[in-house]
């Protein structure tokens, strides 16, 4: 069974100071691992897609990579309008049905991030 | 262009009754994905149709359905409901084929 494990549960920093998140991931093969911010009481906004190994991807403040057991999401200087929870989500190889590259997101449960001014 | 767009915002049902929640996809997209997101249980998958036709289901029993009509959109109808359905339901779209999912703003059902 596809598992997709996110830490911290939650992580408070001060503005300006840089850290990462963790999303580790178990699938048969990953056809690609999304990250996503959600607010409180909103639907999850896409950040990336890493579809291989060594991949990264940058907008702002963050950047994914990809390891081919793990993902980090970095985030640099971050800022309170930073605060939100993360989330990682992945798609596997396995979904022979579907005749095309349409595959359900398995999610982890999530990074709260709280940024302080 | 509009995004994922779902209706009601809220609903407010009491145990045994039945809801009915609706997504509208982006425009072009043909793949519609319902998602459950319960406190503290993350993002669960609930239903994928494509095409008009149910591709895939996630853990959940019968009394959870829906359907997509062909203009794409797509219904989730919840029976028999109980407390514990009470959750935000996200809908997504997406090409095709793409992989990415872009979510809707969600409908929070509060069962009482």
């Amino acid at each position: 069974e596809d598992q997709v494990t996110q830490s911290p549960e939650a992580l408070r920093l001060q503005e300006g100071e840089s850290s990462s998140l963790n999303c580790s991931y178990t699938v048969s093969g990953l056809r690609g691992l999304f990250w996503y911010r959600q607010d409180p009481g909103k639907g999850p906004e896409f950040l990336f897609t890493l579809y291989s190994a060594g991949e990264e991807k940058e907008k702002e403040r963050l950047k994914a990579t990809l390891t081919k057991k793990e993902s980090f999401l970095h985030i640099t200087a971050p800022k309170p309008e930073d605060s939100a929870t993360y989330l990682c989500a992945v798609v596997p190889l396995t979904d022979l049905n579907s005749g095309g590259s349409n595959y359900k997101l398995t999610f982890g449960k999530g990074t709260l991030l709280t940024v302080n001014p | 262009e509009a995004g994922v767009t779902q209706s009601p915002t809220h609903l407010i049902k009491t145990r045994g009754q039945q809801a009915t929640l609706r997504c509208s996809p982006i425009s072009g997209h043909t793949s519609v994905y319902w998602y459950q997101q319960a406190l503290g249980l993350g993002l669960q998958f609930l239903l994928w149709y494509d095409e008009g036709e149910e591709r895939n289901r996630g853990n959940f029993p019968p009394r959870f359905s829906g359907r997509q009509f062909p203009n794409y959109s797509s219904e989730l109808n919840v029976n028999a409901l109980e407390l514990e359905d009470s959750a935000l339901y996200l809908c997504a779209s997406s090409f095709r084929a793409g992989v990415v999912g872009f979510f809707g703003p969600g409908t929070r059902l509060t069962v009482l």
